[in-house]
């Protein structure tokens, strides 16, 4: 699988905005970038994904280089519920056309203080 | 936005007996996978598993798993036997054509 390579851990206070980066140097010509995120004791939720372009939702933009070795996930105006484990992956394709899984790797732990 | 029901949200069970996790996929959704998570580690993929075959597993799947969706109902996970080290939150996942996985809550299994 193809990997991704993110910090560990980042502090931010409320209200700032946040630049999480991950590094996929071997990323191929046809893997997507996505992103998802975890709190403790739930479920990932996807935050979004990209291909070559920017891109933005309600929830964050995306900010891939153009070279697509790195990308960016930026938070604007972080909240308390923002903190989480953020999780940059690449979308392998799996044996049988448009299968595929994800694979999670540690992600970066965000804490987010008052 | 769409949600993924796990039942039961937590069992406790004696080793060697038999367990089944249940996943309500999102209606109309293809592609369901179960993925394993110890805690303070990583997610880690299990299983996926499309029209009624299993595509693709890993090392983890071990031969006392198996999946199943019976007739379109839930999609489910049963270990039989279990052992202690099954002792983990499964996660089940959705998809549909969009390539974005739809995650539950979590079903916590411990195994004594």
């Amino acid at each position: 699988d193809a990997k991704t390579t993110q910090p560990d851990s980042m502090e931010s206070t409320e209200g700032e905005t946040v630049h999480l980066p991950c590094s996929h140097a071997t990323i191929s010509g046809n893997e997507y970038i996505y992103w998802y995120r975890q709190v403790p004791l739930q479920g990932p939720e996807y935050v979004t994904h990209g291909l070559q372009q920017n891109t933005t939702n309600s929830m964050a933009f995306l900010a891939i280089a153009s070279d697509r070795k790195s990308s960016t996930l930026i938070l604007p105006h972080v909240s308390l519920r923002d903190a989480a484990v953020y999780h940059c992956i690449l979308r392998v394709a799996s044996s049988g056309g448009s299968n595929y899984k994800l694979t999670f790797g540690k992600g970066t732990l965000l804490t987010v203080t008052p | 936005g769409p949600k993924v029901l796990q039942i039961p949200s937590h069992q406790i069970i004696d080793m060697g007996q038999m367990v089944t996790l249940n996943c309500d996929p999102v209606s109309n959704h293809l592609y369901f996978y179960w993925y394993k998570q110890i805690l303070g580690q990583q997610m880690e993929f299990l299983v996926n598993f499309y029209n009624g075959k299993v595509m693709e597993k890993s090392k983890l799947f071990k031969d006392q798993f198996s999946v199943e969706r019976p007739d379109g109902s839930y999609f489910t996970l049963k270990i039989q036997p279990t052992a202690l080290e099954d002792s983990a939150v499964y996660f089940c996942a959705s998809r549909g054509n969009t390539g974005q996985l739809y995650f539950g809550e979590g079903s916590k299994l411990t195994v004594l």
